[in-house]
């Protein structure tokens, strides 16, 4: 079955710089990956997706590439603010419409 | 935007009983899923709960242990069944449909329940 391997477990950053959140898959298959942001005590909240047709998509400060190939997409945060410290989840879209989720980013932008 | 709602938000109950936690969507969706999410840790499948039939339980979740029902398009129950502490976790609702502008296959989360069992 997929599995997904998402790395860094944690990451800090200084206000103001990019954070870059690595994540591979097993499964050709796949086609699409959502980035999910969990902030503590909330429910995780969709901040961006990606299919497979498409090699990047920005959305503001946030962008996702994917590179089909080599089976790994990443999440690109710019300028980054405290308020975008928070736990990162990438996600694998399988049959039946079901998620398989990495292990978590935990980013902390220090100020 | 659709809001998907869930209750209770929270519960500490005893070992050996059981709890039933209710999903609600407001509008009709395709697909309704419930997961775990362990303290400090990722998301993992317990099943799709399939409108007017039998639950699709992943590997490692039976139905004894966590019974689900979904009547209708919009609402679905999860029950966690004969509770211990390692069921200590948050219990959280997804749904798949063309809501809140998203495509077909975007996945939106419930608030979650916080179970604790003692």
């Amino acid at each position: 079955g997929e599995n997904v391997e998402q790395h860094p477990s944690t990451l800090s950053v200084q206000e103001g710089d990019s954070a870059v959140i690595k994540c591979t898959y097993s499964d050709s298959a796949s086609n699409y990956f959502p980035w999910y942001k969990q902030e503590l005590g909330k429910r995780p909240q969709l901040i961006i997706d990606i299919r497979s047709n498409v090699g990047e998509k920005k959305d503001q400060r946030i962008a996702v590439t994917l590179n089909k190939t080599a089976k790994h997409f990443s999440l690109h945060i710019t300028e980054t603010q405290p308020e975008d410290s928070a736990v990162y989840f990438c996600a694998a879209h399988i049959y039946g419409n079901k998620l398989v989720f990495g292990a978590g980013t935990i980013l902390r932008v220090k100020s | 935007s659709a809001v998907i709602s869930q209750k209770p938000s929270r519960d500490i109950c005893q070992r050996g009983t059981s709890l039933t936690i209710q999903c609600q969507v407001d509008s009709q969706v395709t697909m309704m899923f419930w997961y775990r999410q362990q303290p400090g840790q990722s998301l993992t499948l317990i099943a799709t709960a399939n409108q007017g039939s039998e639950a699709t339980y992943e590997s490692g979740f039976v139905i004894d242990k966590f019974p689900i029902s979904r009547p209708n398009l919009t609402f679905s129950t999860l029950t966690v069944s004969n509770m211990s502490p390692e069921d200590s976790s948050i219990y959280l609702c997804s749904v798949v449909g063309q809501i809140a502008g998203g495509g077909a296959d975007t996945q939106y989360f419930g608030p979650g329940t916080r179970l604790t069992v003692l």
